[in-house]
């Protein structure tokens, strides 16, 4: 069955500095894979989309890639801020064109001014 | 307003008792999600639904049942509430437009089986 792996452990990082959230994943090929962010108390909210066909994508100061030989994606954050605190999902899809995702349970990012 | 609406927000209920949660959107997606999120275990796909006449099983539905009622409202009702049922829950949807469109989530029902 499909598996994905993101860090349990909360990552402290202080601001200013890029977080770099990991994303592993086995048993499967996803078409693609998306980031979100979660708040305490609050729904996930979409952040980023990157195709299995793609290294690479940046929006503002985030940037997502995704390694299909080493099944795994990175989302990083630069120049962080304390409200950039928050749990991070990455979500792999499955199902074909049914858009079905398969969400990881998430790494706590602390940023600290 | 919120473009996806999730009542109630918070529920507490006994074991046995049927219990229905809501969800609506004004976005004008086709496709609606259910899924419930527990510590450790992330989220978890129970229903979900590509139009008002397809409803679709997802890895938990044991236990659930969905209705769609229109194109903007998708309910989900626990039949017989058990303890283990006790969790966060979250309505999502999507548009169709193109693979890999992002999910929009409401704000969550947490509920509670005594």
């Amino acid at each position: 069955s499909q598996k994905i792996e993101q860090n349990s452990e909360a990552l402290n990082i202080q601001e200013g500095k890029t977080a770099t959230l990991t994303c592993n994943y086995t048993n499967y090929s996803p078409a693609y894979l998306q980031w979100y962010r979660q708040d305490p108390g609050r729904g996930p909210v979409f952040l980023l989309l990157i195709r299995e066909n793609e290294k690479e994508k940046r929006k503002e100061r985030l940037k997502v890639t995704f390694d299909t030989t080493l099944k795994q994606s990175l989302f990083h954050i630069t120049a962080s801020q304390p409200a950039d605190s928050a749990t991070y999902l990455c979500a792999l899809s499955y199902g074909g064109a049914t858009n079905k995702l398969i969400f990881g349970t998430g790494t706590l990012l602390a940023v600290q001014p | 307003d919120a473009d996806v609406t999730q009542t109630p927000r918070n529920r507490i209920t006994k074991t046995g008792k049927r219990i229905m949660l809501e969800c609506s959107q004004t976005k004008g997606h086709d496709r609606m999600y259910w899924y419930r999120q527990d510590p450790g275990l992330g989220l978890r796909l129970i229903y979900y639904s590509f139009d008002v006449k397809d409803i679709n099983k997802g890895e938990i539905s044991d236990g659930y049942s969905v209705s769609r009622q229109a194109q903007a409202k998708f309910s989900l009702s626990l039949e017989s509430a058990i303890p283990n049922q006790t969790a966060l829950y979250f309505c999502a949807t999507s548009d169709q437009t193109g693979q890999g469109a992002g999910q929009y989530f409401g704000a969550g029902t947490r509920l509670s089986v005594l």
